[in-house]
């Protein structure tokens, strides 16, 4: 089993769809939850991060974090056609020195006009 | 501020051929990373680095060799070029200490090994 897993689509939506993209893990030791959004060609970057359990909102898009289920999720509202973009699940424990990154694949989301 | 940056964009090896893969940054980051990503399989950390003259193994560090000399500088190496190294090479670096601190990314080497 990996330690992190996520469906890698590709998912297609209309313009101002509501968006949900999940990943499931393994580790009860990881802390900090993280999405990362990678445009073709590109380099990821981070666009929420969530401590233990909970919701995160900002603007348009909620973290949510289940831990008692080793599930999180992050949804897009009124998603926009540059919402397009590989999204990428990360997880982090602290290990001898310092965070521990895991990554998901990636789920790949279209958003048409 | 340039963030990470990451030299070449792209490479053609023969296999067999060694070469060296440039990452730099310049926000004084004592973490640095280097990552794989390959279609279906995520990140993969190959090697990181915790400061100036400390460097460690990842998850697949068969086949690279890192060094690190500057704060600012984290090359990877690739000894004897393979076709399992094809990929998307990604250099990160992050802050020290504290709770969460954020991994910033470079925008990725191609590398394709005939």
């Amino acid at each position: 089993q990996k330690e992190v897993e996520q469906d890698p689509g590709p998912l297609s939506v209309p313009e101002g769809a509501i968006v949900s993209l999940n990943c499931t893990y393994s580790n009860s030791a990881f802390q900090y939850f993280m999405w990362y959004r990678q445009y073709s060609r590109k380099g990821p970057e981070l666009l929420m991060y969530t401590y233990s359990s909970g919701n995160k909102e900002d603007g348009r898009f909620t973290a949510q974090v289940d831990k008692s289920s080793k599930y999180i999720s992050l949804f897009i509202r009124d998603s926009q056609p540059s919402d397009s973009a590989t999204y990428l699940c990360a997880m982090s424990a602290y290990n001898n020195y310092g965070q521990n990154f895991v990554f998901g694949p990636g789920t790949r989301l279209s958003v048409l006009p | 501020n340039a963030g990470v940056t990451q030299t070449p964009k792209f490479q053609v090896l023969k296999t067999g051929q060694s070469m060296t893969l440039q990452c730099a940054q310049d926000m004084n980051h004592e973490y640095m990373s280097w990552y794989r990503q390959d279609p279906g399989m995520g990140l993969r950390l190959i090697h990181y680095s915790v400061g100036a003259g400390i460097t460690d193994q990842g998850e697949v560090p068969n086949g690279y060799n890192v060094s690190r000399s500057t704060t600012e500088d984290f090359p990877l190496r690739l000894l004897s070029a393979a076709p399992s190294q094809t990929s998307v090479y990604f250099c990160a670096s992050r802050a020290r200490g504290g709770s969460y601190n954020e991994q910033f990314f470079g925008p990725g080497t191609r590398l394709t090994v005939l």
